[in-house]
């Protein structure tokens, strides 16, 4: 069974930094990674999918990287800016079905 | 384009009283339909998914159920809930055909049982 964790769980930084946040999974054999944000009380909203024969990604500020035989990926924030703050997810595509880590809670601080 | 709508946005109920949240999705056919359902201070856990009209498949044993009467409809239910059942419920939809499509979601139902 597919299991993924998200390190770290709760990051607080200031404004302007350069973040890295982790995403590991247990069985290599996914067909895609996907990163989401999540609002509090709001839904996921997707940031970045990596195809499972792709290596990265990206949009604006934001560089999603995929390693599938190490089982890990990573999202790089740069530049935070204060509206960046939210939690981010990770999701492991197996077949037809997203299984989730917990989250990293991230705070950016002016 | 595509647009995922998940209703009502909270929801507060008694205990033993039943439940029934709709997702509806625009835009596309024939998606796979997902339920999940986020505890506090937990991550996303799978409830149901759908690949197809009255296909069900159900992850996790418990008092819920779902059904997918139309294409692009999904309905969560309960016949008498439990203060378990509190949470924040969450829709989502992926394309079919194709295992590696991007999953949308809702805006998400917080349910709290009193």
């Amino acid at each position: 069974k597919q299991e993924v964790t998200q390190i770290p769980a709760a990051l607080s930084v200031p404004e302007g930094e350069n973040l890295v946040l982790n995403c590991s999974f247990t069985d290599s054999a996914i067909y895609n990674l996907q990163w989401f944000r999540q609002d509090p009380g709001k839904g996921l909203t997707s940031l970045l999918l990596i195809q499972s024969s792709q290596r990265e990604q990206t949009s604006g500020r934001l560089n999603a990287s995929l390693d599938k035989s190490s089982g890990r990926s990573t999202l790089y924030i740069a530049a935070s800016q204060p509206g960046d703050s939210a939690t981010y997810l990770c999701a492991a595509g197996g077949s037809y079905i997203p299984t989730f880590g917990r989250g990293t809670s991230l705070i950016v601080h002016p | 384009s595509q647009t995922i709508h998940q209703w009502p946005a909270t929801l507060v109920q008694p205990v033993g009283s039943p439940l029934s949240l709709e997702c509806t999705v625009e835009g596309t056919s024939n998606p796979n339909l997902y339920w999940y359902r986020q505890a506090a201070g937990r991550g996303l856990q799978l409830l149901f998914y759908s690949v197809g009209i009255g296909q069900i498949s159900s992850e996790v044993p418990q008092n819920l159920s779902a059904s997918r009467p139309q294409d692009r409809q999904f309905i969560l239910s309960s016949k008498k809930l439990l203060l378990s059942d509190s949470g924040f419920y969450l829709c989502a939809w992926k394309m079919g055909q194709s295992r590696s499509t991007e999953a949308f979601f809702g805006q998400g139902t917080r349910l709290t049982v009193v």
